[in-house]
């Protein structure tokens, strides 16, 4: 069965560097989302990307974080200058756009120290 | 998107149905109700979801009351390896729509 793989699984970076995490959606698959669980906390949506532009991006999502397609199998988050409080499992969704569900990536763990 | 109420927790005997229950009273008619689980932090896996009719699948069912604003999500077997934390989600159907995560029901299954 087909599924959304992210990479790295676990990230650890020093504060105010830049972080790339990257995800292979589903590959008929044409929303795509990314959304943060801080440890012990609720899953939270952050951005949604369709037809190489942002749908819709959560208060979380300020310009710290950018999301590109930068090819046609690929999609990432950036995060320009991580804080500590950025440090959080990090999922990739993808989606075909009707009722049909969304399929998460098993996460990033992401350290910010 | 319409609000969810799910317990905090449940248990459940292993081999004993599991049965999740979830409120949606404030559901409009082109939302549909989806379930997920996530097992520790893990990414959350899809279980099943349904507009009005109760569905089936090889994982589980789901029961949607006739006035659609509540629904039970079925695990007939129970097994050690479905202790987990159970979202029940309402989302509009169709396009870039996104799910939104309560705080779901911690299901523990024991032996």
């Amino acid at each position: 069965e087909p599924e959304v793989t992210q990479t790295p699984s676990h990230q650890v970076t020093q504060m105010g560097q830049e972080v790339i995490l990257r995800c292979v959606p589903i590959s008929n698959h044409l929303y795509f989302y990314w959304y943060r669980q801080i440890l012990g906390q609720k899953v939270e949506f952050l951005v949604s990307f369709y037809n190489n532009e942002i749908s819709e991006k959560s208060e979380i999502f300020d310009d710290q974080f950018s999301v590109e397609r930068p090819d046609g199998s690929n999609f990432t988050l950036k995060i320009r200058s991580t804080k500590l409080e950025d440090s959080a499992m990090y999922f990739c969704a993808s989606g075909t756009g009707d009722n049909s569900p969304l399929h998460f990536g098993n996460g990033t763990r992401l350290t910010v120290t | 998107d319409a609000k969810t109420t799910q317990p905090p927790s449940m248990d459940c005997a292993e081999g004993r149905a599991a049965n999740l229950p979830c409120n949606h009273s404030t559901i409009s008619g082109n939302e549909y109700v989806y379930w997920y689980r996530q097992i520790h932090s893990q990414g959350p896996q899809y279980i099943i979801h349904g507009l009005k009719n109760n569905e089936t699948n090889e994982m589980a069912s789901l029961i949607i009351t006739e006035d659609r604003k509540s629904s039970t999500l079925i695990l007939p077997h129970a097994t050690l390896r479905d202790t987990a934390v159970y979202y029940c989600i309402v989302r509009i159907s169709g396009g870039y729509n996104k799910l939104i995560f309560g705080a779901g029901t911690r299901l523990a299954v024991h032996p």
